[in-house]
């Protein structure tokens, strides 16, 4: 139980255009959702923290302009990356408190790869 | 904010040993997760151990939360142990993001 699927798991995209990620609770309701950026053979790093029907909290140097994130449903969760550009390129991973606020689970991440 | 250091950062081990992995940090927290990130990037829950002593199967992990450390133990490794351990650390009863130490990344070799 608690899975969290994440789509798409591969994008290339061309510098200057969008790219939009989602994130599902698939059998539990997510009122909180976060979102991490894992650059190669790194850690990850706490991008923004995203509660249903509200404005997301990004963390200190994160551009809200460029990470638009929306959380409409206690299911859905979803990251457009906006205008790319190649230093953009990382993996993004998201996240979801699971039920009872016993720890986190995450899912399979994103690898977005702009040309 | 919170530092979260993990040692050793590289682990190299033959198949069939046992390793201790450490976690450090530097506050009191409400949640501790220890982290095995396969090859492709997913990230598999261990344990979740703010404090005590859990095991399953051949891992076992120990947090002295009065100490701010946690050691995740693996016995009787096999080459599918292979990966980056993480641990991570947070508060606020899932309220907030998990602060995550740069991992330890350990190859055991057949």
């Amino acid at each position: 139980g608690a899975v969290v699927s994440q789509h798409p798991s591969r994008v290339i995209c061309k510098s200057g255009t969008s790219v939009k990620i989602e994130c599902r609770s698939l059998d539990f309701q997510a009122t909180t959702m976060f979102w991490y950026r894992q650059f190669p053979k790194q850690s990850l790093m706490l991008m923004a923290t995203s509660n249903e029907g509200s404005k997301a909290t990004y963390e200190q140097g994160v551009e809200k302009d460029k990470f638009l994130i929306n959380h409409a449903s206690l299911t859905l969760s979803t990251l457009t990356v906006t205008s790319a550009h190649p230093e953009d390129s990382s993996f993004y991973i998201c996240s979801a408190t699971l039920p009872g606020g016993y720890g986190y689970t995450f899912g399979s991440g994103t690898r977005l790869t702009v040309v | 904010g919170i530092q979260v250091e993990q040692s050793p950062p590289d682990l190299i081990l033959q198949e069939g040993a046992n390793s201790t992995l450490r976690c450090n940090f530097s506050d009191s927290v409400n949640n501790l997760q220890w982290f095995h990130q396969n090859p492709w990037g997913q990230l598999i829950n261990l344990f979740y151990i703010p404090s005590g002593t859990k095991q399953n199967g051949r891992l076992s992990a120990t947090t002295v939360a009065t100490e701010r450390y946690s050691l995740l133990y693996i016995s009787s490794s096999q080459t599918t142990d292979s990966g980056v351990y993480f641990c991570a650390v947070g508060g606020r009863g899932g309220a907030d993001g998990l602060t995550f130490g740069k991992g330890t990344h350990l190859i055991i070799q057949p």
